[in-house]
């Protein structure tokens, strides 16, 4: 079993549709990353967080430490929002320590 | 603008010929890692590093070198390259614990 387990693997949406991508992991972690690829694209980060809440435009992720879950929100999706996402542990440990997920690739139609 | 720059961009090579695929940083950061890409196993580290000549392996290390003379650049080596290190290769770089990552364009390497 993956310390961090994404879900789905596979998304398809209409345009406007609100999504969500779920994070689950199974290790005490001190922050964690919410990762976009664009087909044939580098990896941005879109967020990391800790605790609580984090907005940037249409995009919303939220983290509950007690539960270990994790949850990134796309509202009003648009095909360009289209991606590979992943989310990524930051372990605590005195290494450059990530864990990541295997990914959600989203598709969103016009 | 703060960016990890790494080179070549799409690589392919023949089986036992030397390479070396550059990453840079322009953000000071202290720590720098390379991670292979492969379908249906995700992000895997290679190697990463803390400080300037402090390296230490990852979880898929075998086949691979790094260096860290300069705190700017980390380059990932493939002494003698096999078609199981056919991969997308990306190379990120953070300013420390809990600290976000940048990552790399990537490097699309075949060995053939």
């Amino acid at each position: 079993k993956n310390e961090v387990e994404q879900s789905p693997q596979n998304l398809t949406a209409q345009e406007g549709e609100f999504i969500t991508i779920n994070c689950s992991y199974s290790v005490g972690i001190s922050a964690l990353h919410w990762l976009q690829q664009h087909p044939g694209g580098g990896i941005v980060s879109l967020f990391m967080l800790s605790s609580g809440k984090k907005k940037h435009g249409r995009l919303i992720a939220t983290i509950n430490i007690q539960e270990k879950h994790s949850s990134l929100h796309i509202t009003a999706s648009h095909p360009r929002d289209s991606a590979v996402y992943i989310c990524a542990a930051i372990v605590p440990s005195n290494t450059d320590k990530l864990i990541f997920g295997t990914g959600t690739r989203l598709q969103v139609f016009p | 603008e703060a960016q990890v720059t790494q080179n070549p961009r799409y690589l392919i090579t023949v089986t036992g010929k030397k390479l070396t695929v550059t990453c840079s940083q322009n953000m000071n950061h202290e720590y720098m890692s390379w991670y292979r890409q492969d379908p249906g196993l995700g992000l895997r580290q290679i190697y990463y590093s803390m400080n300037v000549e402090v390296t230490d392996k990852g979880d898929v290390p075998e086949g691979y070198k790094v260096s860290r003379k300069e705190k700017r650049n980390f380059p990932l080596i493939l002494e003698s390259p096999s078609p199981n290190q056919t991969s997308l290769y990306f190379c990120a770089s953070r300013g420390g614990l809990n600290t976000e990552a940048f990552f790399g364009q990537g490097t699309r390497l075949t060995v053939v």
